[in-house]
């Protein structure tokens, strides 16, 4: 069965640079999301689209801005690293209320 | 919000031992779901669990809604088991994102 699918899988950038990751959702579901996972913590909600829509937004920072195209995937793109940047970014999918999560994206910033 | 408390948080096994693992919510759910994130940081769906009981293998998982717990059964425990087990919910109020507990630490000796 298809999964989520997340690139890239490991990304190191600098501080100050920017970043960009992409998520392409199971197909047919209808709502993805965004987590952040720091190092020894659980997942925190980032923000959320619902056909192609922002539904709902938590602790993202304003230096990061996600969207969703028309052929269902998302970026989250993140502006002016910090060093606390530094997480596993996870994309995650769903149709109904159960959420499928991709492998994740683990950003290092030095 | 909904604060998810998962305990214990940390629980080292001997392989083939039985365990139970608990997770204690706030507010009522329309989500449950057990997560199992390897040491590689993968998240695993184990159960979508928002009421009743299910079983997959050696694994099975309870939820009690009204009284705002769930219970995950390892039975035969082995090394693979190995890694943090999440719990996390989603909230009528919440749309559908997930609060995730602060996970239980599982280490599976052999």
């Amino acid at each position: 069965a298809a999964g989520v699918i997340q690139s890239p899988r490991h990304l190191i950038k600098e501080k100050r640079e920017t970043a960009t990751l992409k998520c392409y959702p199971i197909p047919r579901h209808d709502t993805v999301y965004w987590y952040q996972q720091g190092p020894g913590q659980d997942p925190q909600f980032l923000i959320s689209f619902y056909e192609k829509m922002q539904s709902d937004k938590g602790s993202i920072p304003d230096r990061f801005s996600a969207q969703q195209f028309s052929d269902y995937h998302s970026e989250l793109n993140m502006s002016s690293l910090e060093l606390g940047d530094s997480a596993l970014y996870f994309c995650a999918s769903s149709l109904t209320a159960e959420a499928f999560f991709g492998q994740g994206t683990r950003l290092t910033v030095v | 919000g909904i604060q998810v408390e998962q305990s214990p948080p940390d629980l080292i096994l001997q392989e083939g031992a039985n365990s139970t693992l608990r997770c204690n919510f706030s507010d009522s759910v329309n989500n449950l779901q057990w997560f199992h994130q390897n040491p590689w940081g993968q998240l695993i769906n184990l159960f979508y669990i928002p009421s009743g009981t299910k079983q997959n293998g050696r694994l099975s998982a309870t939820t009690v809604a009204t009284e705002r717990y769930s219970l995950l059964y390892i039975s035969s425990s082995q090394t693979t088991d190995s890694g943090v087990y999440f719990c996390a919910v989603g909230g009528k109020a919440a749309g559908n994102k997930l609060t995730f507990g602060g996970g239980t630490r599982v280490l599976v000796k052999p």
